[in-house]
């Protein structure tokens, strides 16, 4: 099975300022399709996981500019510009390269 | 728009069974594989099964292959995760999500197993 490990696991972040989460998966996830199924997801609390980005980079429809993943092969990052109250929650990344899919453990970030 | 509810939940007594349905509408739900997973109280997410678009192949996560079965029915729109043999640690959140792009573009609010004696 492919580990998804994230770093770090809580990230207290003043209101404005960026934030950021890395993910490494235990083997490369570039697809013999030539994309890489690298996806991260945002759950506030209390409320399901919601997709924010798909194939790294592709942000879906309605989620805010200020999100954007970036990486490669096997190192992923997700940022957020300048953080807002509305983006606590547990961030996830995910893969889907193969079965099982697996998860990261989940990045907690809260406001300072 | 689109919709999942998931329903079928319950308290349950380990070595049990229980079914759980998830309605889909607003999305021609034969065109999109279908998704499980789940989330232990206070836990991350655990990808649970998937279910092919026409049902003709399923996978599953080690921690539940032999014990759960998923299935669907395309006239009903409708995804179903038949739960056999439970154990304490199947205790969790359980979500329908549909397959997109190789990610889950959209999640129910979740039906609640509990699994106890």
């Amino acid at each position: 099975d492919i580990v998804m490990t994230q770093t770090p696991l809580s990230s207290p972040v003043t209101l404005g300022q960026p934030a950021s989460i890395s993910c490494r998966s235990s083997q490369s996830l570039v697809h013999s399709d030539g994309n890489t199924y690298l996806s991260w997801l945002q759950q506030r609390p209390g409320q399901p996981p919601r997709l924010l980005i798909y194939k790294i980079s592709n942000r879906l429809s309605g989620v805010p500019d200020r999100f954007s993943g970036s990486g490669a092969g096997t190192d992923f990052t997700l940022k957020i510009s300048r953080v807002e109250a509305e983006d606590v929650g547990v961030y996830y990344c995910m893969q889907a390269i193969q079965f099982p899919i697996t998860f990261g453990q989940g990045t907690r970030l809260e406001i300072k | 728009q689109v919709q999942l509810v998931e329903s079928g939940g319950g308290v349950v007594q380990p070595g049990r069974s229980l079914r759980l349905s998830c309605a889909a509408s607003g999305f021609t739900f034969r065109d999109y594989a279908m998704h499980w997973v789940r989330q232990a109280p206070g836990k991350g997410l655990e990808w649970v099964a998937v279910i092919w678009s026409d049902g003709t192949k399923a996978y599953y996560a080690d921690s539940v292959k032999g014990r759960f079965t998923v299935s669907r029915d395309n006239f009903q729109n409708t995804l179903y995760l038949q739960l056999n043999s439970l154990r304490a640690e199947d205790t969790a959140l359980y979500y329908c999500a549909r397959h997109w792009a190789r990610a889950n573009d959209y999640w129910g609010q979740g039906t609640l197993v509990t699994v106890s004696s």
